[in-house]
């Protein structure tokens, strides 16, 4: 049974920051693609990055709104995804989801909060 | 970009509801799928592969469409089913959502 269980969230600061982390089980995290996506308070769902799978290469792309402050790696070894955070506003509060994709097919985690407040 | 339509659908209980979900580019039926969402909740994977029902599913959810047009339809509302839902475009980077609509009670 495939799961994906985030963990990581919390309060922090404007300017600080915070790692996300999505553990997953029931498949073999090399050989898919995996994305994070955010759902701010009210508001729908957007999407904030994706790492690709070992084929290709482990390629990240990111939404322009966090570009260059987030960043996605992968221990496969650990079956394991994360989402490093930096430079947070307070625009960054959402729940965050661990996505991955098998032929067409999403699973998502349970989703974690980040507040970022001072 | 996709674009869902409408915002807000005000049905009874029995109607049957019809949403839209258009891409500003042709995009692969197999990466297009539908959510419902109730607040506090995970999205629920309804549709996959523009047409076909996820697990558990009942079935007066169906999905159809290819191209730039999608559709969603609910054959006869249940109580449970007012919601918002979501299409998601999953196959090129950058991922993309519609910006949802919400069914709500007339």
């Amino acid at each position: 049974e495939v799961q994906l269980v985030e963990s990581g969230g919390g309060l922090v600061q404007p300017g600080g920051s915070l790692r996300l982390s999505c553990a997953a089980s029931g498949f073999t995290l090399s050989d898919h693609y995996m994305d994070w996506v955010r759902q701010a308070p009210g508001k729908g769902l957007e999407w904030v990055g994706r790492t690709k799978n070992k084929a290709r290469s482990y390629i990240t792309d990111y939404a322009a709104s966090v570009r260059g402050r987030f960043t996605i790696s992968r221990d496969d070894s650990k079956n394991s995804l994360y989402l490093q955070m930096n430079t947070l506003k307070t625009e960054d509060t959402a729940v965050y989801f661990c996505l991955m994709f098998w032929s067409g097919y999403p699973y998502w985690g349970q989703g974690t909060l980040v507040t970022v407040s001072s | 970009v996709l674009t869902q339509s409408p915002g807000t659908l005000s049905l009874s209980p029995g109607e049957r509801a019809t949403l839209s979900c258009r891409a500003s580019q042709s995009i692969s039926s197999s990466y297009l799928v539908w959510y419902q969402q109730k607040p506090g909740q995970a999205p629920r994977l309804l549709i996959y592969d523009a047409s076909s029902r996820a697990t558990g599913i009942p079935d007066r959810f169906s999905g159809s469409g290819s191209g730039t047009d999608f559709t969603l339809t609910i054959s006869g509302l249940e109580p449970e089913d007012f919601a918002v839902y979501y299409c998601h475009q999953i196959g090129l980077s950058p991922g993309t959502f519609g910006q949802g609509t919400k069914v709500e009670i007339k």
